[in-house]
């Protein structure tokens, strides 16, 4: 079953906006973590909150967990056309295995 | 240059056949994993394997088969049982602390 459900399911920006997807999940979690993929490729990992932390940054990522909302945001700013893709979240409630969300799909136009 | 590799890219198969899937990871992981994607959808966990000569069946393993003799390797066979195969199948390993890495995929057309 999938845990995730990515919010919005499809997003279109201009390059230099700021783009905010969001999760929402239903059971405890030990960790979370955002991946992206690009047309018919791999996904690659972009950043993992642990349940006991409220906020990350990586670069122009910005990722948000509140437990008790069982809820988390991506914010990429101020994006450019590369960063067109599909962005999933995927959760671990602590064993060795990951439940994802279907994913957002954003596009960034010049 | 470590990473995942699977192969082939494209694989086409007539119905009825069998079909292995290559994935082999150059990371030293000791957990690997089996996903199958769908247009428009998330990942869905087919098997995994946390080591060597082990490996437990995920969300959809009904028509699919896998071993793990080599920490390297996590071959994946499609059997003719699985009703719907044509997919994009992708292979993961894991390092401590809980992200996995991918590889680039193989998409799997049944004719």
């Amino acid at each position: 079953s999938q845990q995730g459900e990515e919010d919005p399911q499809a997003l279109s920006i201009q390059e230099g906006e700021n783009a905010t997807m969001n999760c929402s999940y239903k059971t405890s979690i030990n960790n979370l973590q955002w991946y992206r993929q690009n047309s018919g490729r791999g996904l690659v990992h972009l950043i993992l909150i642990r349940s006991n932390e409220r906020e990350k940054h990586s670069g122009r990522l910005r990722v948000t967990l509140d437990t008790s909302k069982k809820s988390s945001s991506l914010l990429i700013t101020a994006s450019r056309a590369a960063d067109t893709a599909s962005y999933f979240c995927a959760t671990n409630s602590g064993y060795s295995t990951l439940t994802f969300g279907k994913g957002t799909m954003l596009l960034v136009s010049p | 240059d470590g990473g995942i590799t699977q192969s082939p890219k494209y694989l086409f198969r007539k119905e009825g056949q069998n079909v292995t899937l290559s994935c082999e990871q150059n990371l030293n992981h000791d957990a690997m994993y089996w996903y199958r994607q769908d247009p428009g959808q998330g990942l869905r966990l087919i098997y995994y394997s946390q080591i060597v000569n082990d490996f437990q069946k995920g969300d959809i393993a009904e028509g699919y088969s896998v071993s793990r003799e080599k920490k390297e390797s996590f071959p994946l066979t499609v059997t003719s049982a699985q009703k719907n195969p044509t997919a994009f199948y992708l292979c993961a390993s894991r390092r401590t602390g809980g992200e996995q890495f991918f590889g680039p995929g193989t998409r799997l057309t049944v004719l």
